[in-house]
């Protein structure tokens, strides 16, 4: 049974349309992650929340937002989306800091 | 940027075992080297990790060097479901940084 749920797996929007990606999670972990993974590149982490503390990678494009609700969900909103925003986004869970990632099958977001 | 070098793409004959090296000659004391894997289509999946001594599960063994500089995954008895693209990561924190990885070929 999936644990890190992402849906959908597929999920196209225009050009300059906010668009929100959702992650949820039955395995109670306190830390969700956001990589971003575009095609024939490693994935790369754009933030992450331990419990409800919010941390963002330097890099990380303002246009990038995330939302955690509850443990549960973790919602990666994409404000402007633009064409180099087309990508894989992957979301994780893991129980804590020094502890392996599970990893979601990730939603792939077309932009036209 | 990653920690890690590891080689672009390697092949596997089925049943034989599948030596992945990777070097991180720059880690530091406190840095574990995890192991994941990406199959096409899917997210990446956890194989191992280690600190300084060798590891052993269910998937994998992880061996060290004793000067923590290169480490090898090894997968005793490889399928042509374990083609895949392999993540060495040298971690920390919550700061997981993928490099390009080893491409995976199982051949039959």
């Amino acid at each position: 049974d999936a644990m890190v749920i992402q849906n959908p797996r597929y999920q196209v929007t225009q050009f300059g349309k906010p668009v929100t990606l959702s992650c949820s999670q039955t395995l109670n972990h306190n830390v969700m992650y956001w990589y971003q993974q575009k095609s024939s590149q490693a994935p790369k982490l754009l933030f992450h929340y331990y419990d409800k503390d919010f941390n963002n990678e330097a890099d990380t494009p303002d246009n990038f937002q995330s939302r955690r609700p509850n443990t549960s969900f973790c919602f990666l909103d994409i404000r402007s989306p633009g064409l180099g925003d087309a990508a894989m986004y992957l979301c994780a869970t893991s129980p804590g800091t020094h502890q392996p990632q599970h990893f979601g099958d990730g939603t792939r977001l077309s932009i036209l | 940027d990653a920690k890690t070098t590891q080689p672009t793409s390697m092949d596997c004959a089925e049943g034989r075992a599948a030596n992945l090296p990777c070097n991180h000659s720059t880690i530091s004391g406190n840095e574990y080297v995890y192991w994941y894997r990406q199959i096409h289509s899917q997210g990446p999946q956890y194989i191992i990790h280690g600190l300084k001594n060798n590891e052993t599960n269910e998937m994998a063994s992880l061996i060290i060097t004793e000067d923590r500089k290169s480490s090898t995954l090894i997968l005793p008895h490889a399928t042509l479901r374990d083609t895949a693209v392999y993540y060495c990561i040298v971690r920390l924190d919550n700061d997981m940084r993928f490099g390009a990885g080893t491409r995976l070929t199982v051949k039959p």
